[in-house]
């Protein structure tokens, strides 16, 4: 069964710093990996998407690497601003699992002003 | 990408009735996903939901408890029934993703039940 970890599970950082999160999967037979922000009590915005046979996908300040083989991915964020401060999702789809995504518990971030 | 409109976006309800919330997309889509989160945790599939056929139901989720509509391929209906305070989180309607599909997320219903 499919599982999903994601390291730092709250991290606090000075606006301008770079920063990196992780995200770890067992299984390496996916479909893609996806990379989502939540604000307090909403709902779910996609950042980033990255297929199995990618390696990386860059947006803006955003870069997300996937090393399918190792079962990781990264998200860099580069000169985080107060406004990055959220929740970060990783959730890969799953071939075992159809269409279906398996999340991990997320990142909470805060970037002080 | 596909813009999805859920509604409400928060509701304060009495144990022992129902909530209905619908899920509205801007394109045509096969597959509409309903999930849960509970409070401080990650999100948990309840069940899918594809047009013209019943919802297929994760395990630990029933559809007496959790009945779902799929009249068409633009909209969907997820009921909490008979709800207790255990109920309360937040329910999140999703669209495809899966197999080199990107997901897309409504914007949440944050249901608390006193």
């Amino acid at each position: 069964k499919q599982e999903v970890t994601q390291i730092p599970a709250a991290l606090s950082v000075p606006e301008g710093e770079n920063l990196v999160l992780n995200c770890s999967f067992t299984d390496s037979a996916i479909y893609n990996l996806q990379w989502f922000r939540q604000d307090p009590g909403k709902g779910l915005t996609s950042l980033l998407l990255i297929q199995s046979s990618q390696r990386e996908q860059t947006s803006g300040r955003l870069n997300a690497s996937l090393d399918k083989s190792s079962g990781r991915s990264t998200l860099y964020i580069a000169a985080s601003q107060p406004g990055d401060s959220a929740t970060y999702l990783c959730a890969v789809s799953d071939m075992e699992y159809g269409n279906k995504l398996v999340f991990g518990a997320g990142t909470i971030l805060r970037v002080k002003s | 990408s596909a813009v999805i409109s859920q509604k409400p976006s928060r509701d304060i309800c009495q144990r022992g009735t129902s909530l209905t919330i619908q899920c509205q997309v801007d394109s045509q889509v096969t597959m509409m996903f309903w999930y849960r989160q509970q409070p401080g945790q990650s999100l948990t599939l309840i069940a899918t939901a594809n047009q013209g056929s019943e919802a297929t139901y994760e395990s630990g989720f029933v559809i007496d408890k959790f009945p779902i509509s799929r009249p068409n391929l633009t909209f969907s209906t997820l009921t909490v029934s008979n709800m207790s305070p255990e109920d309360s989180s937040i329910y999140l309607c999703s669209v495809e993703g899966g197999r080199g599909i990107e997901a897309f997320f409504g914007q949440g219903t944050r249901l608390t039940v006193v």
